[in-house]
């Protein structure tokens, strides 16, 4: 299975900052990458398919971008209501395998 | 509104079985390849089963093979996986999924989700 890896696995931010998250996939993927944000208590949301593209109703301060075996996601304005938790997944080769979760918490 | 509605899950015994259901409304089921996350407690995200969206194919990872069978009713717009020789590490909230993209090729990106269904593996 592809092993995919985030860092960091917490961040700290203020609303307002500008925020970047990173997953490296143990193999290339090309651009088979999504994003999910998961709030307490719910189900993850989708946010972003194939590395860069915005998944319907995300808000664009959102972005994703990368290819092979790096990618990132960018928050660019960080909103009240963007602390959560954020995983990627590849879809590259079966099985879709996450990383383990990057915690976006509130300084 | 897309809804997707798990239902069966449940505390059971190491080797007992269980049968979860999902029942969707708000899309036309029958264009859509679903799959079944399983979510253990406080950990990530892990892929367990899917189906295409005329139920001809089904896929699993090495933990569901075997012991998990995953199905769906057309008829009845809902999703089904039953699980036998249940393990402690099979504790999870599983959540029913719907695939992104219609009509027969799965993007196994998940663009809605239920609400879980929680199952706990223990004696």
């Amino acid at each position: 299975d592809i092993q995919m890896t985030q860092s960091p696995s917490s961040v700290s931010a203020s609303v307002g900052d500008r925020v970047t998250i990173t997953c490296r996939a143990s193999h290339g993927i090309i651009d088979w990458l999504g994003w999910y944000q998961q709030k307490p208590g719910k189900a993850p949301k989708l946010l972003i398919h194939g590395a860069f593209n915005l998944h319907s109703g995300i808000p664009s301060r959102f972005s994703g971008s990368g290819s092979g075996t790096d990618f990132t996601l960018t928050i660019s304005s960080l909103q009240a209501e963007d602390f959560a938790i954020y995983y990627c997944q590849q879809t590259s080769t079966f099985p879709p395998t996450f990383g383990q979760g990057t915690r976006l918490e509130n300084k | 509104e897309v809804q997707l509605v798990e239902s069966g899950g449940d505390l059971v015994q190491p080797g007992g079985s269980l049968r979860l259901s999902c029942s969707a409304s708000g899309f036309t089921f029958t264009e859509y390849a679903m799959h079944w996350v399983r979510q253990a407690p406080g950990k990530g995200l892990e892929y367990v089963s899917g189906i295409s969206s005329n139920g001809g194919n089904t896929y699993y990872t090495d933990s569901a093979k075997d012991r998990f069978t995953i199905s769906r009713d057309n008829s009845r717009n809902t999703l089904y996986l039953q699980m036998t020789s249940l393990r402690p590490d099979d504790t999870a909230l599983y959540y029913c999924v719907k695939d992104r993209v219609p009509y027969g090729s799965n993007s196994y990106y998940f663009d809605y989700w239920g609400q879980g269904a929680p199952v706990t593996v223990s004696s």
